[in-house]
């Protein structure tokens, strides 16, 4: 079991530019969540996908993010155009069935995202 | 919305001393999580009780929960350096099967 796997680690943009993370859930979970974490808001969920459907967006800040699972082992989350206060660690996370309340979430390493 | 309040915000003892971190919470439960974050890594899933539990254990943890404070306690005995971590515990709502609410974190920091 090799965990949730996230790309990049860190990365790095100016204002402006697009940025794209990347998620791999472990083989079997059906349930995909992307959270952002920073000290001020602590961890918020940006989007729950159940089946690589998106179930519930409404924590994603603004049409500025989006989020796509085209297939059960692939995520991305897009940040077009990046600001400064998109500056977080990004997770993704999995579980096994239904969603959080069943069963536990798997969180990958993060992306730490720094906006200049 | 941040639902979940440990205390203390952090939290630093000798290594071997027990550890104990509260957490409250504001709404009817089906069950409370506990996490661990080490610095950098992603949060690690520690134990999770039911609302009709009263307490858990697993090795060195033991949670409590107390429904009628709507309040838990994660204990950490003989604690060891690599037990230093934030910890956090969360929560879902009766009305979500997958919506987690999340506390603001301990952090603890074990002193060798």
């Amino acid at each position: 079991d090799a965990g949730v796997i996230q790309s990049p680690r860190h990365e790095v943009t100016e204002m402006g530019q697009e940025v794209t993370l990347r998620c791999k859930p472990i083989s079997g979970h059906n349930s995909l969540f992307w959270y952002r974490q920073t000290m001020m808001r602590g961890l918020e969920l940006l989007i729950y996908f159940n089946n690589n459907v998106p179930i519930d967006d409404s924590g994603m800040p603004e049409d500025r993010f989006s989020a796509k699972m085209p297939n059960a082992s692939f995520s991305t989350l897009k940040i077009q155009p990046s600001e400064p206060r998109d500056s977080a660690v990004y997770f993704c996370a999995s579980s096994l069935r239904g969603g959080a309340s069943h069963s536990p979430l798997h969180f990958g390493n993060g992306t730490r995202l720094t906006v200049t | 919305s941040q639902q979940g309040e440990e205390d203390p915000q952090a939290l630093s003892i000798q290594e071997g001393e027990n550890a104990t971190m509260n957490c409250s919470y504001k709404t009817s439960i089906n069950n409370l999580q506990w996490y661990r974050q080490n610095s950098g890594r992603g949060l690690v899933h520690l134990i999770l009780i039911r609302s009709n539990e009263r307490e858990k254990h697993s090795g060195r943890l033991r949670v409590t929960l107390d429904t009628s404070k709507k309040s838990s306690s994660l204990l950490i005995t003989a604690s060891r350096a690599a037990d230093t971590a934030s910890y956090f515990c969360a929560t879902d709502a009766r009305d979500s099967n997958y919506q987690l609410i999340w506390g603001a974190g301990t952090k603890l920091i074990i002193k060798p």
